[in-house]
């Protein structure tokens, strides 16, 4: 059974560094073709895709983010971890990760999300 | 690479609901779909244009030509009154649409 569940601050303010950490199981991330992506979406908005982190360490960010964005993982603890800088009101959302069906790019498995808000 | 859906669809209780997803030859990309309720995670109810996961009701199919992906909802029922997002994976990002509010009357 795969689950997946999303934790960090609730609360940030402008400019911060947000950390969140994703914590996984019922798969590995070193199992080829494995990956896990993050994703977050504004109150009353559209979903939005931020990264993916595949088994075999390599990254995707989305264009319009990747200069605030870094994926990471921690094999050992079942984790990965999205940081993003230079936090702006904008960027309050309920922020999501998901598991990656396998060979397709569609997520089948996703964490129940977390609530960051953005206010000095 | 830029999904369209139209932000609202109504449909009467039982009757069946279409739900489109225009994009430049979508017809050539695999569209995704995900049914959200109002609080909780999306859930994937269709994969690879036309397929459903496990525990997902026949009632949902999706097709996928030309410039449009549809998502249909036979038999609608009450529980179905959710956001409704495509999705693709383009130039190596995954896309999503703007979504669609479906209303059960």
């Amino acid at each position: 059974q795969i689950t997946l569940k999303e934790s960090g601050p609730t609360l940030v303010k402008p400019t911060q560094t947000l950390t969140l950490t994703c914590t996984f199981s019922g798969f590995s991330l070193s199992t080829n073709g494995v990956t896990v992506g993050w994703f977050r979406q504004p109150p009353g908005k559209a979903l939005e895709w931020l990264a993916l982190f595949y088994w075999d360490d390599d990254k995707r960010y989305s264009p319009s983010l990747k200069s605030r964005l870094a994926i990471t993982k921690d094999t050992s603890k079942n984790q990965v971890v999205l940081t993003m800088t230079n936090m702006d009101p904008v960027d309050t959302a309920t922020y999501y990760c998901a598991h990656r069906g396998e060979g397709w790019y569609y997520f089948d498995y996703w964490g129940q999300g977390t609530l960051v808000t953005v206010s000095s | 690479y830029e999904l369209t859906q139209a932000l609202s669809v109504s449909v009467a209780l039982g009757q069946t609901a279409r739900i489109t997803c225009g994009g430049n030859s979508i017809g050539s990309k695999n569209v995704h779909w995900y049914q959200q309720k109002p609080g909780q995670a999306p859930v994937l109810v269709i994969y690879k244009d036309s397929n459903r996961p496990s525990g997902i009701p026949e009632r949902f199919s999706g097709s996928n030509s030309g410039n449009t992906a549809t998502l249909t909802i036979s038999r609608a029922q009450a529980g179905d009154e959710a956001d409704f997002y495509c999705q693709v994976w383009d130039s190596s990002t995954v896309v999503f649409g703007g979504g669609t509010k479906l209303t059960v009357l």
